[in-house]
């Protein structure tokens, strides 16, 4: 079974550092490329950035770029999301997603990690 | 930056209803889009990807349409179980979500 799997719930401070991470199984995790999906509370869903584990290619949303960090472990069939310094506004679900087609970029989400929450709170 | 565009932002309908949702894109995408249902509480899920073929496991009363610009998301029934939030996006070159159309009964 093709799954991605997301790491647990988070609970930091401003100012802390975080990474989140979504391993693929069922697949060949380098063939094909990870996104990450924002969904604040009450709120739509927000295309973050993509990385292709084959060769570490990473795209980002301008309205993220700067501000988190895509990357990929392809020893374990990892994708991770990181921060450097949380913001209270970085309180969110945060999803990893598979593209439907092998290699390519530009194609809609078939697979879903279950979401890590993210709370950044004082 | 291309610009998703998606209406109503919520509606209300009966079971049995007919109901149509809306994502116009501000230049052209082809045939790029998709459309997610999103439960609440839960992980959104694809129903429809170029535009209008009908993801494996979808029911039938989901169809998805394009006239240029603009897409239509249709549940020809709607039913009790169809009570989430809808997103289009599209994947031409960046992934950017429509704002949503919370569906009630």
């Amino acid at each position: 079974e093709v799954q991605l799997v997301q790491s647990g719930p988070e609970v930091k401070k401003p100012g802390e550092s975080l990474k989140i991470s979504c391993k693929g199984s069922g697949y060949r995790f380098t063939n094909y490329w990870i996104a990450w999906v924002r969904q604040m509370p009450g709120k739509g869903l927000e295309w973050m950035g993509i990385i292709y584990p084959g060769d570490f290619d990473t795209r980002y949303s301008p309205s993220f770029q700067g501000q988190v960090t895509i990357a990929a472990d392809n020893s374990i069939s990892a994708a991770y999301l990181q921060w450097s310094s949380l913001k209270a506004s970085d309180t969110a679900m945060y999803y990893c997603a598979r593209p439907r087609v092998s290699g390519s970029a530009s194609d809609a989400f078939d697979i879903w990690g279950q979401g890590t929450m993210v709370t950044v709170s004082s | 930056d291309i610009q998703m565009t998606q209406s109503p932002s919520s509606l209300s309908a009966s079971v049995g209803d007919r109901v149509t949702i809306t994502c116009r894109a501000s230049q052209g995408i082809s045939n790029f889009l998709a459309w997610y249902q999103q439960k609440p509480g839960k992980v959104p899920k694809l129903l429809i990807y170029d535009a209008s073929t009908l993801q494996s496991g979808v029911p039938s009363r989901f169809s998805g349409s394009r006239s240029g610009t603009d897409f239509t998301l249709i549940i020809s029934s709607l039913q009790p179980e169809d009570v989430a939030t809808y997103y289009c996006q599209r994947y031409n070159s960046a992934l950017t979500f429509g704002g949503g159309t919370k569906v009630e009964i």
